[in-house]
């Protein structure tokens, strides 16, 4: 079983904060970590997909960083605004598998 | 370009009755899979379908089982529900099929929200 970890688990920031969270993945045998943003009662949708160790990411006001040595991604959101609250997704693809596991994700919550 | 649509939205059963859940791909998407995500947990991966053949399957007992027709949508069956299985089921498509290379994303649907009495 692949661990991949998410935290914070929720976060609540106020309009214009920059903020960022993390996913931990395994380190070895690593393919691609996505990103996704599932908005309350929508479908989750595809941020990033990072496939090299180093990868950089951006759109708009946010970001990822990939470091696949040490088992970890980040993501920013800078200048946080109520349209960003969501529950954000990482999902690794690795250890002999192309088919990701999901962490649980962090929620959240952009208060005007 | 249609995205993934699926049926029902919501739905209430018996424990011990049984359940089937549909789901469309995205247009140009040959492999499905489905995923149960229950409350406080992220996204459990249940099987994945290509070409109507499974292709991979989490840790899940044999009554879940699945199929998936030449048009690429699928269904997931749950016999003799259990509490446990109440939860949200989404199911996502993506290309590419046997061979996923890493950057293939997944297309998701809104979801399916079982709750079993």
């Amino acid at each position: 079983i692949l661990n991949v970890e998410q935290s914070p688990q929720s976060l609540h920031v106020q309009e214009g904060d920059s903020t960022n969270f993390t996913c931990s993945f395994p380190s070895s045998n690593f393919y691609a970590l996505h990103w996704y943003r599932w908005e309350t009662a929508k479908s989750p949708e595809a941020l990033f997909v990072m496939t090299l160790n180093g990868d950089e990411k951006k759109k708009g006001r946010i970001s990822a960083t990939l470091n696949t040595k040490e088992g970890y991604s980040y993501l920013y959101i800078k200048g946080s605004q109520p349209e960003d609250s969501a529950t954000y997704l990482c999902a690794f693809k690795g250890g002999g598998s192309y088919i990701p596991t999901f962490g649980r994700g962090t929620s959240l919550i952009v208060h005007p | 370009e249609t995205g993934v649509t699926q049926s029902p939205t919501h739905l209430i059963k018996t424990r011990g009755q049984q359940v089937t859940l549909r789901c469309s791909s995205q247009s140009g998407h040959n492999t499905v899979s489905w995923y149960q995500q229950a409350l406080g947990q992220g996204p459990q991966f249940i099987f994945q379908y290509y070409r109507e053949e499974e292709n991979g399957r989490g840790n899940f007992p044999p009554r879940f089982s699945g199929l998936q027709f030449p048009n690429y949508s699928s269904e997931l069956n749950v016999n003799a529900l259990e509490l446990d299985d109440s939860a949200l089921y989404l199911c996502a498509s993506s290309p590419g099929g046997g061979g996923n290379s890493g950057a293939n994303v997944l297309t998701f649907g809104a979801g399916s929200r079982l709750t079993v009495l």
